[in-house]
């Protein structure tokens, strides 16, 4: 079935660590983004690509990078300058612009500061 | 003041009851979008709709441009039902979120 995958779905950073978090959808879908979501908050864009080897920042991107060497992949990095990290995060995608297109979310990942 | 409001913030209800869920936006948009997100954090879109209204099943949504409103309602609502209904729109190349209503169904 069609849809969008990540991983790891628990994960748990050392300060001053770097991580990735994986995102890969099967839906040929030119658009992918990432989100990030706190207790009590709207979704907050993090970074969106709309075409292969091209991305763009989001409202927090600060502390973030993201790269987009294939279509169906769109892998985020939190870096050690990511001061609050611990949240939780969701990949998505559509098939062209967001306006006028249905989104499609991955399950998310869980990203504890330890 | 946020983009996009949603009321109540939490809701719950006895099984088979009648729930509306309201959202407000303040920008320009191209589509509203709800959202429905379960309890292991995965979300799904119920409805994209642009103007007047669509039926899925028990769920309805309604907008109402002029305004720049829209509700959610669930008719005969069941503890399955359980989830965050989270309110969005689109426009050119941006999406905004509301920050979810948690509705609880009980038995």
């Amino acid at each position: 079935d069609g849809g969008i995958t990540q991983s790891p779905k628990y994960l748990f950073r050392k300060e001053g660590q770097n991580v990735t978090l994986s995102c890969e959808q099967n839906l040929n879908h030119d658009a992918m983004y990432w989100y990030r979501q706190d207790p009590g908050q709207g979704l907050r864009l993090i970074y969106y690509s709309q075409i292969v080897n091209d991305f763009q920042k989001g409202d927090i991107a600060e502390g973030y990078s993201v790269s987009r060497e294939k279509k169906e992949s769109f892998p985020l990095t939190v870096t050690s300058a990511q001061k609050n990290p611990t949240a939780f995060y969701l990949c998505a995608s559509s098939m062209g612009r967001i306006s006028g297109n249905t989104i499609y979310f991955g399950e998310g990942s869980w990203l504890t500061v330890v | 003041k946020n983009e996009v409001e949603q009321s109540p913030q939490n809701l719950t209800a006895q099984e088979g009851e009648f729930i509306t869920i309201n959202c407000s936006y303040s920008v320009g948009i191209s589509a509203l979008h709800w959202l429905q997100q379960h309890p292991g954090g995965g979300i799904v879109s119920l409805f994209m709709l642009s103007s007047g209204k669509k039926k899925h099943g028990r769920l309805i949504a309604t907008i109402n441009i002029q305004e720049k409103h829209s509700s959610l309602h669930i008719t005969a609502s069941h503890p399955r039902d359980s989830a965050v209904y989270i309110c969005a729109v689109s426009g050119n190349n941006d999406m905004r979120f509301g920050a979810g209503t948690r509705l609880t169904v009980k038995p």
